[in-house]
C-alpha cells in the first residue's frame, strides 16, 4: 500500500517557485518525511526531510502540516537542472528501508 | 555528503550469462546495504536488504537465487544476476546507510544500467 500520494506531475517556470504537495495521512508518529529527487537515469539525490517542525536547508524548505497528514516541498527559484522526478517518502527514525512511490515528475520551463 | 559508488555504470551482456555489479561506500561504513531496480518510466522497486556479514533479505517477487547478494565488508555489497534474460533488463541502484539506531541517513549510488542482449 502507498504511504504518500503525489500529483504525477507539474510543470514551473524559470525562476518561480516550485511547490510540489505530498499527502500521508497515515504517517506514524516515529515516521519522518523525506524528500529525494531523481534526475534522468541517476540515482536519487537527498534533499531534505522533517518530523513535525518545517525545515529549511541550501536546496528547498519543507512544510508540514501541524496535523502531519500532508507536505509541501518548496524550490524557492525553479532552474532548469531541477527539472526532475520528486520523491516523498515516509521512513521510520531507525533506519528502515526507503520505498518509492510514482513521485511527481516536475517540468521547470523557461 | 557520504558517497556511493557502483560499479560498472552500465554493462552490456549476452542472455544466459551472469553479471556482478559493485555497491561501495566510499568514506563510511555500510552496516546495511539495499538493492533497487528501476524499469524504464516507473519508480525504484526494493529488492532486498543486506546487512554486513549476513544473509540479505529479498522481497516477494525477487528470485534470491536468480538475485545473488554479498556483502561481506562493510563497504562493498555486490549484485550478480545470474543465468540473465532480457527481461532483467533493468535500471540497479544500491544505497548504503551506516550505524545503528537514531536517524540513519541512506545514501544512494549512481545506478548500474543493465542491458541483456
Amino acid at each position: 500500500d502507498a504511504k504518500t500520494t503525489q500529483p504525477t506531475s507539474m510543470d514551473c517556470a524559470e525562476g518561480r517557485a516550485a511547490n510540489l504537495p505530498c499527502n500521508h495521512s497515515t504517517i506514524s508518529g516515529n515516521e519522518y518525511v523525506y524528500w529525494y529527487r531523481q534526475i534522468h537515469s541517476q540515482g536519487p539525490q537527498y534533499i531534505i526531510h522533517g518530523l513535525k517542525n518545517n525545515e529549511t536547508n541550501e536546496m528547498a524548505s519543507l512544510i508540514i502540516t501541524e496535523d502531519r497528514k500532508s507536505s509541501t516541498l518548496i524550490l524557492p527559484h525553479a532552474t532548469l537542472r531541477d527539472t526532475a522526478v520528486y520523491y516523498c517518502i515516509v521512513r521510520v527514525a531507525y533506519g528502515g528501508d526507503m520505498r518509492f512511490g510514482a513521485g511527481t515528475r516536475l517540468t521547470v520551463k523557461p | 555528503g557520504a558517497v556511493v559508488s557502483q560499479h560498472p555504470s552500465w554493462v552490456i551482456c549476452k542472455s544466459g550469462t551472469s553479471v556482478k555489479i559493485e555497491c561501495r561506500s566510499l568514506d563510511f561504513q555500510a552496516t546495511t546495504m539495499f538493492w533497487y531496480r528501476q524499469f524504464p518510466k516507473q519508480s525504484l522497486m526494493l529488492m532486498a536488504t543486506s546487512n554486513e556479514g549476513s544473509k540479505a533479505t529479498y522481497e516477494q517477487g525477487v528470485e534470491k537465487d536468480k538475485f545473488l547478494i554479498n556483502h561481506a565488508s562493510l563497504t562493498l555489497s555486490t549484485l550478480t544476476v545470474t543465468s540473465a534474460h532480457p527481461e532483467d533488463s533493468s535500471f540497479y541502484i544500491c544505497s548504503a546507510t551506516s550505524g545503528t539506531g537514531g536517524l540513519r541517513e541512506q545514501y544512494f549510488g549512481p545506478g548500474t544500467r543493465l542491458t541483456v542482449t
